[in-house]
């Protein structure tokens, strides 16, 4: 089972600032196989960004994928105030399917 | 516009038995892969198993292998998930997603289901 730990548990930043997020696997994963989520409180998680960097239907471009191998980043260039979320990576290369633990990003 | 409708909240005792639903709406329901992901309070998402209605093709994380049955009837575009026997440790949000056409990350999903399991 692939493992995926991601850092930091918690982002404090403020609006308009840059949060990098990122999501390390225990062994390589390719790019194209690797999703990121968002979920807000009390909804359920949304699709962000699949195969490592394309952005999922509706997704503003400030919110961009990149990496490769072991280590993967989710990156949003200026903070919205909806952007203040959890964030998970998933990776799909292997089953079982498995996802981070997740980084909150907070209102600093 | 494609919807998954999961059935409403649950309260069960330990020992019960249970089954949610999640019903498809706005695409081919039996040409898609419908997934379950536990998420237990205050934690993080993980993934149960996953179903093809078309066929019923079913895999199973090991960590809920014999723990849990995913089930389809695809005659009325709904997915489900059942318990034959809860715990206080199933006690948890239970989504369920539509996989992407040809890969296994989830592009749309349900609003939850939260089950509770207490004496």
């Amino acid at each position: 089972e692939i493992v995926l730990t991601q850092s930091p548990g918690t982002l404090s930043l403020s609006p308009g600032e840059r949060a990098t997020l990122s999501c390390r696997a225990s062994r390589g994963v390719s790019s194209s196989y690797l999703a990121w989520y968002q979920q807000k409180p009390g909804q359920a998680p949304r699709l962000l960004i699949y195969g490592e960097s394309n952005r999922a239907t509706g997704i503003p471009d400030r919110f961009s994928g990149s990496g490769s191998g072991t280590d993967f980043t989710l990156t949003i260039s200026r903070l919205e105030p909806e952007d203040f979320a959890v964030y998970y990576c998933q990776q799909y290369v292997s089953s079982p399917l498995t996802f981070g633990g997740g980084t909150k990003v907070e209102v600093k | 516009e494609v919807q998954l409708v999961q059935s409403g909240a649950e309260v069960k005792k330990p020992g019960e038995s249970l089954r949610i639903s999640c019903k498809g709406s706005g695409y081919g329901f039996t040409s898609y892969w419908i997934g379950w992901v536990r998420q237990m309070p205050g934690k993080g998402l993980e993934w149960m198993g996953i179903i093809y209605p078309g066929d019923s093709d079913t895999r199973y994380s090991p960590s809920f292998q014999g723990q849990v049955t995913i089930s389809a009837d695809k005659s009325i575009n709904t997915a489900y998930l059942q318990w034959s026997s809860l715990k206080a440790s199933d006690t948890a949000i239970y989504y369920c997603a539509r996989r992407a056409e040809g890969a296994e990350y989830f592009q749309h999903w349900g609003q939850g289901t939260l089950v509770t399991v207490s004496s």
